[in-house]
């Protein structure tokens, strides 16, 4: 239950404000994943790291602006923030050597932004 | 890119029944499929996967069919416990990274 670990696990923020998601994997893994899960949708893939390097932005408004400064580590910067924003993010992170790799999942940051 | 549709959206059975929650997927290319389990509040954790070379796996109660031909795949939870209330999440994925994700099924066991 450690391998994948997230902070804060709760957030609340006005639409003003900036904040920063931080996610964290012990499992020697070169792959991390921002994923948004809202209410009745599917999980939403956000971005995609391997080996450092953003292989995937799946049209994420700018107010989203992920970071990877090393293997172990990914950020999720958020600035300006909508309503509608409000949701759960989870962080995942996999082997990254070739897709079909189990991804572990954080426990995730409830977000609301008023 | 890949569309990966999950049915039924929410599933009640009686414990000691049979649970069966399928998916549908678009993309030929896709070649491994996930089955992930969250319970209320916690992360989704992996229960159960199969390979495209492979058409059933099975661990315990818990079992994947695939069906290439057809796009489909299933997943079989056999003598349900309260413990398998949860939301499942299928997902279909190529050989890049990028998971896609069913909608999600709500399964409650009722004692």
């Amino acid at each position: 239950e450690t391998g994948v670990t997230q902070t804060p696990r709760h957030l609340v923020m006005g639409m003003t404000n900036k904040k920063s998601l931080k996610c964290e994997q012990h499992l020697g893994h070169n792959a991390m994943y921002w994923y948004k899960q809202s209410a009745k949708k599917p999980l939403e893939l956000m971005f995609v790291y391997n080996f450092k390097e953003q292989t995937e932005n799946n049209s994420v408004p700018s107010r989203f602006s992920p970071e990877c400064p090393n293997s172990s580590h990914l950020f999720l910067h958020l600035h300006t923030l909508q309503p509608e924003d409000s949701a759960l993010y989870l962080c995942a992170s996999s082997q990254g050597n070739t897709g079909g790799d189990e991804q572990f999942f954080g426990p995730g940051t409830r977000l609301t932004v008023l | 890119g890949e569309n990966v549709e999950q049915h039924p959206s929410t599933l009640s059975v009686q414990e000691g029944d049979s649970a069966v929650i399928k998916c549908t997927y678009s993309d030929s290319a896709s070649n491994y499929f996930p089955w992930y389990k969250q319970e209320l509040g916690k992360r989704p954790q992996l229960i159960i996967d199969i390979r495209s070379n492979v058409g059933e796996k099975k661990d315990q109660r818990i079992a994947v069919t695939l069906n290439k031909t057809a796009k489909h795949f299933s997943l079989h939870i056999t003598e349900t416990q309260p413990e398998d209330s949860a939301v499942y999440f299928c997902a279909g994925t190529d050989t890049g990274n990028q998971f896609y994700f069913g909608t999600g099924t709500s399964l409650t066991v009722i004692p």
